[in-house]
């Protein structure tokens, strides 16, 4: 079974733009989680999406935003890029039935911002 | 305060010691925990699940779970130089429907051959 994957995996952006980062789960996984992870504030919850709705989300601006299309697929945006938006950015799926669900997360895309 | 507590380390250790790795919370709702691993450059990868208190045994990881001092453990014997990786405690409530893990800052382990 094909795992989590992320695309793209390095990013390099300047200050003010924006980035569209993407996440294919596991097959059959209805859930995906997206996490930034920085070495200072390790990783931190953005948001979740299951089933295309935004089911729970973390304490980040409006600036982190995101969606899931019908075959589950996920993306991130986020808009006006600020340096210290500079992260690993992960995405984890599970089948997303159970608080207890095991999340399988994908290898990551690094952003750096300049 | 943060809702998970990890040393973060970095923790250096001989092949063949017994690593221990332990994490505190603060939220009693917590029910489900985890142990991941996460190689330099990879993602997390999930090593142990445990739900509510108790202990589970996987090889050489065994993992522990005491929900009266809010306290998680993860003990790895006979450590092997490819278990040198950054290791994180993950914990959510049972209410939770889904995603939203806390997670702890992640030890660092290096085991020296």
């Amino acid at each position: 079974k094909a795992g989590v994957t992320q695309t793209p995996r390095y990013l390099i952006k300047t200050r003010g733009q924006q980035v569209t980062l993407s996440c294919s789960p596991i097959s059959g996984h209805r859930s995906v989680s997206w996490y930034q992870q920085t070495p200072g504030q390790g990783l931190q919850f953005l948001f979740e999406y299951f089933s295309e709705t935004q089911r729970n989300k973390g304490n980040f601006p409006g600036r982190f935003s995101g969606r899931q299309f019908s075959n589950s697929r996920s993306e991130m945006n986020v808009s006006t890029l600020e340096l210290g938006d500079s992260a690993l950015y992960l995405c984890a799926s599970s089948i997303g039935t159970s608080g207890g669900d095991t999340q399988y997360f994908g290898p990551g895309t690094r952003l750096t911002v300049l | 305060q943060k809702e998970v507590e990890q040393d973060p380390g970095p923790l250096s250790v001989p092949e063949g010691a017994i690593v221990s790795l332990n994490c505190t919370y603060s939220n009693s709702a917590f029910q489900y925990f985890m142990w991941y691993r996460q190689y330099s450059r990879k993602g997390p990868e999930l090593l142990m699940y445990t739900y509510s208190s108790g202990n589970k045994e996987d090889g050489r990881f065994t993992a522990q779970v005491d929900k009266s001092s809010k306290y998680i453990s993860l003990f790895i014997r006979d450590s092997q130089p490819s278990d040198s990786a950054t290791y994180l405690c993950a914990m959510s409530p049972i209410y939770n429907q889904g995603g939203k893990l806390i997670f702890g800052q992640g030890t660092e382990l290096s085991v020296k051959p």
